[in-house]
């Protein structure tokens, strides 16, 4: 099994819809993070949180939310899907305070029509 | 903060060449930094990383890295590469002590697309 697992993988929702994209490790690390990758812009940083308590806006976080509901769960939202929110999301987790290095998911691969 | 760029957005190469990755940063102080594969469809994995030391790393699968302070820089290569390596590949940056342990986020760069051709 996976020590960082996304669900759902893929999900094709409408405009206008809520979604939730949720990611639970198993790796024990108190660090977890959203990523969004968008061809040619590589990996941007939505979320992070350096524990249970803490939440930070990464550089893209319009239109998303997270909530951190214990160690190893961190979840996702987007409260109202739009079409250039399409991407490639993926979660991660790093030690704390560790070296910064990333442990990743497999990655949701999201469409809004 | 730190921004990462990487000069290449797609790179074509036949088996056996050898490959070089450019990949700079822009951050005044130390430093940890990374190289991370994307396979096609797959997630990312670390392919090698320098926190201090010798600024010559080496990865898996036969790829190394050199860390040029001066120029900062950290180059991804790979005297000879297969088929196997088409995939995309991150270089990464995060700022550091001097002792390798991180301050906070990771920061990416673009990308760069490698096709080897059999």
């Amino acid at each position: 099994d996976a020590d960082v697992t996304q669900t759902p993988r893929n999900r094709i929702t409408k405009t206008g819809k809520r979604i939730m994209l949720e990611c639970s490790q198993t790796k024990g690390h108190d660090r977890m993070y959203w990523y969004r990758q968008d061809p040619g812009l590589g990996l941007r940083l939505i979320y992070y949180s350096f524990d249970v308590k803490d939440i930070n806006k990464g550089e893209i976080s319009d239109g998303y939310s997270v909530s951190r509901q214990a160690q190893a769960k961190f979840s996702l939202s987007l409260e109202s899907a739009i079409p250039n929110q399409t991407a490639l999301y993926f979660c991660a987790t790093s030690t704390n305070p560790g070296t910064g290095e990333l442990f990743f998911g497999e990655g949701s691969r999201l469409t809004v029509l | 903060a730190q921004s990462v760029s990487q000069h290449n957005h797609h790179v074509i190469l036949s088996e056996a060449a050898s490959l070089e990755l450019g990949c700079n940063y822009s951050y005044g102080g130390t430093v940890n930094l990374f190289w991370y594969v994307q396979y096609p469809g797959q997630h990312l994995q670390l392919l090698l990383k320098y926190f201090s030391g010798d600024p010559l790393v080496k990865g898996i699968k036969g790829f190394e890295a050199e860390f040029i302070k001066s120029k900062f820089s950290f180059n991804l290569r790979k005297p000879s590469v297969q088929w196997s390596d088409t995939a995309e590949y991150f270089c990464a940056v995060n700022a550091a002590n001097a002792g390798g342990t991180s301050y906070g986020k990771l920061t990416f760069g673009q990308g760069t697309i490698l096709t080897v051709h059999p």
